[in-house]
């Protein structure tokens, strides 16, 4: 079975600054994919960044950016730069391909503060 | 068009109650999934469509019925819940295949049982 753990229930950070959110998982596939999906107060999922685990290279959007460490079984999402508008829950997620099944750990509130 | 969209957005039924929550996506998805989110908890997958055919049933209880009458839809039948069925309930889609494996999620409906 898969299991997504997401350390850190809530965190903080001022605007502007850096931060980092960290997801671990336990697998035993060597081929998978891994999400960070934010959740807004507006409900609504919304993929963030997206990481296909035979990539080497670290996946980016804009002011988002992950460091995968498949060894340690590690994908943390750091954001730079925050604004008011990333504060949301933010869950990492796993699914195996063909699966059609994500696995999502416990998630972490985010609080961005001006 | 990358919508999926769920209705109704807010539901107040009684136990005795029969009632219907609809989704809808137009990017020719061939999976469907229905899951309960309670507050400030991660998504629990209950349904999964692949292709119109229900795939994965996470042990839900009968009182939940899924239906997806095609390609662009799926619905969930609502009957004689309990007040601990109260949640959001998201509905998501996704391509089915090693590619473009990220879930789009609806706004979801909120859900009270009474």
């Amino acid at each position: 079975a898969q299991t997504v753990t997401q350390s850190q229930p809530e965190m903080s950070v001022q605007e502007a600054e850096t931060v980092t959110l960290s997801c671990t998982y336990d697998t035993s596939e060597s081929n998978y994919y891994l999400f960070w999906y934010k959740q807004p107060p507006s409900r609504q999922m919304i993929l963030v960044i997206r990481q296909e685990a035979y990539k080497q290279q670290n996946a980016t959007e804009n002011r988002f950016s992950v460091n995968f460490q498949k060894a340690a079984k590690s994908f943390s999402l750091k954001i730079s730069d925050s604004q008011l508008g990333d504060t949301a829950m933010y869950f990492c997620a796993f699914m195996k391909p063909l699966h059609n099944k994500f696995y999502f750990g416990s998630g972490t509130k985010l609080n961005v503060k001006p | 068009d990358t919508e999926v969209t769920q209705t109704p957005k807010h539901l107040v039924m009684g136990m005795t109650n029969k009632k219907s929550l609809k989704c809808e996506q137009h990017m020719g998805h061939r999976a469907m999934y229905w899951y309960k989110q309670k507050a400030k908890k991660p998504p629990e997958l209950m349904f999964v469509y692949s292709y119109e055919k229900l795939s994965i049933n996470e042990s839900v209880p009968s009182r939940f019925s899924p239906e997806c009458p095609n390609s662009s839809l799926l619905n969930l039948h609502l009957h004689a819940l309990q007040p601990e069925d109260s949640a959001l309930y998201l509905c998501a889609s996704s391509q089915l295949g090693t590619e473009n494996t990220e879930a789009f999620f609806g706004q979801g409906t909120r859900l009270t049982v009474v």
